[in-house]
């Protein structure tokens, strides 16, 4: 079964430079969620989005912006990077409708290091 | 705010022992609860969750979690621990929402050891 594509998979960056996530959820689920998960902490809800429209924002810093494109994908862009940024960068999809309407579908993750 | 407390960051069994990890959950609404299983430099999957109807949850890799309302909890077990099951277990709790706000809070995780 197809899942959750996140790209690239591991990302080196100095500091004050720009990052970009990308999300490809699984077809049909219109629904995508962006989680940091720092080194040896749970996983916390950055910003989702239905229907290519923001549905919720959560602990996301003002330096990082995101969007859903018209085919699902969602691309999460990080600027001025601080060492603090350091971490997995998980992306999540759903469907809204269906036997697992609003279960959460984890891709691989991002792991991003910030130096 | 909904949350999740759960007990024991590590917790360590034998090889065929039962596995219990322990999850209370904190909501002024019925919630969704869910556990997923991490593997070392993986990503979160998916093991079982509570929406509504029966609250004994059966998942997969022999995991069931049974949704308590009276206790507010949804602890994981299984009846014989294999060693592939060692890894890190979050439980989490979202709300009963449509529309996409439907955002996991997570516990901080216990790590689940098992030895020969």
């Amino acid at each position: 079964a197809a899942g959750v594509i996140q790209s690239p998979r591991h990302l080196i960056k100095e500091k004050r430079e720009t990052a970009t996530l990308k999300c490809y959820p699984i077809p049909r689920h219109d629904t995508v969620y962006w989680y940091q998960q720092g080194p040896g902490q749970d996983p916390q809800f950055l910003i989702s989005f239905y229907e290519k429209m923001q549905s919720d924002k959560g602990s996301i810093p003002d330096r990082f912006s995101a969007q859903q494109f018209s085919d699902y994908h969602s691309e999460l862009n990080m600027s001025s990077l601080e060492l603090g940024d350091s971490a997995l960068y998980f992306c999540a999809s759903s469907p809204r409708e269906g036997a697992v309407a609003d279960t959460q579908y984890f891709g691989p993750g991002t792991r991003l290091t910030v130096l | 705010a909904q949350s999740v407390t759960q007990l024991g960051s590590h917790v360590s069994v034998s090889e065929g022992a039962l596995v219990l990890l322990r999850c209370n959950y904190s909501s002024s609404v019925p919630p969704y609860l869910f556990w997923y299983v991490q593997y070392p430099n993986q990503g979160l999957q998916l093991l079982l969750k509570y929406t509504t109807g029966a609250t004994l949850v059966k998942g997969i890799n022999g995991f069931e979690a049974e949704f308590k309302k009276s206790e507010t909890s949804f602890h994981l077990t299984k009846p014989s621990a294999h060693m592939s099951d060692a890894a890190e277990y979050f439980c989490a709790v979202s709300p009963i929402l449509t529309g996409g706000g439907n955002k996991l809070t997570f516990g901080t995780g216990t790590q689940l050891k098992v030895e020969l």
